[in-house]
């Protein structure tokens, strides 16, 4: 069955700090992964997509088929990144269904 | 932000009746999906539709049912039948299924009392 795992809950770095928020999923096919971030009081919105293969407010992610992992990283980590922050896999035949991790929530502390 | 809506923001029903959950769109998107959001458990989907007068149900659609007559608006209905509907519900779109982005609205906080 596709999973996404996200197996922290709750990540505190400093500021100015490395970050990587990890994400790992479960699927046969060639997948489509995603990072979405959720800010305080602010809608769920996309951060990130590994086809694009960009960099988002100094954000990377990097799809790695091995170990099929789609970890987050970014190398110095500021007080306004703290977010809960979601994986996501989307199944682009068949179901069409996106999947979600349970999330990470980062703090980054002054 | 606009573009997707959902009213309202709170909710409040008694125990046994049946509410009403309103999102509508207007990016012209294919797909729109809805989504139980809880504390620790992510997002999980209830229900979830490619195009007019056709949708699918989720991993947890007992106790849910949907409608999709237009292509701007996908209404959730949460029943009596639901044993635990006091959430967080999240309402989303994309151009089309599977393939891009979802667009999510604010959300609606529905509290069973």
């Amino acid at each position: 069955a596709q999973r996404v795992t996200q197996p922290e809950k709750l990540l505190s770095v400093f500021k100015g700090a490395p970050v990587e928020l990890k994400c790992n999923y479960s699927y046969s096919g060639s997948p489509e992964l995603f990072w979405y971030v959720q800010y305080s009081r602010q809608r769920l919105q996309l951060l990130l997509r590994h086809i694009s293969r960009e960099s988002i407010k100094g954000f990377t992610a990097d799809l790695n088929k091995g170990e099929t992992s789609f970890h987050l990283k970014k190398p110095f980590a500021q007080e306004e990144d703290s977010a809960m922050y979601y994986c996501a896999l989307s199944i682009p035949s068949g179901t069409y269904k996106y999947i979600f991790g349970t999330g990470t929530r980062l703090k980054v502390l002054a | 932000d606009g573009g997707i809506t959902q009213s309202p923001k709170y909710l409040f029903r008694k125990e046994g009746q049946n509410v009403t959950l309103s999102c509508e769109q207007n990016l012209n998107h294919d797909a729109m999906y809805w989504y139980r959001q809880d504390p620790g458990q992510g997002l999980r989907l209830i229900y979830y539709s490619q195009i007019v007068n056709d949708f699918q149900k989720g991993d947890i659609a007992e106790g849910y049912s949907v409608s999709r007559e237009k292509k701007e608006s996908f209404p959730l209905t949460v029943t009596s039948a639901q044993k635990n509907p006091t959430a967080f519900y999240l309402c989303a779109s994309s151009p089309t299924p599977g393939l891009n982005e979802q667009f999510f609205g604010p959300g609606t906080r529905l509290t069973v009392l």
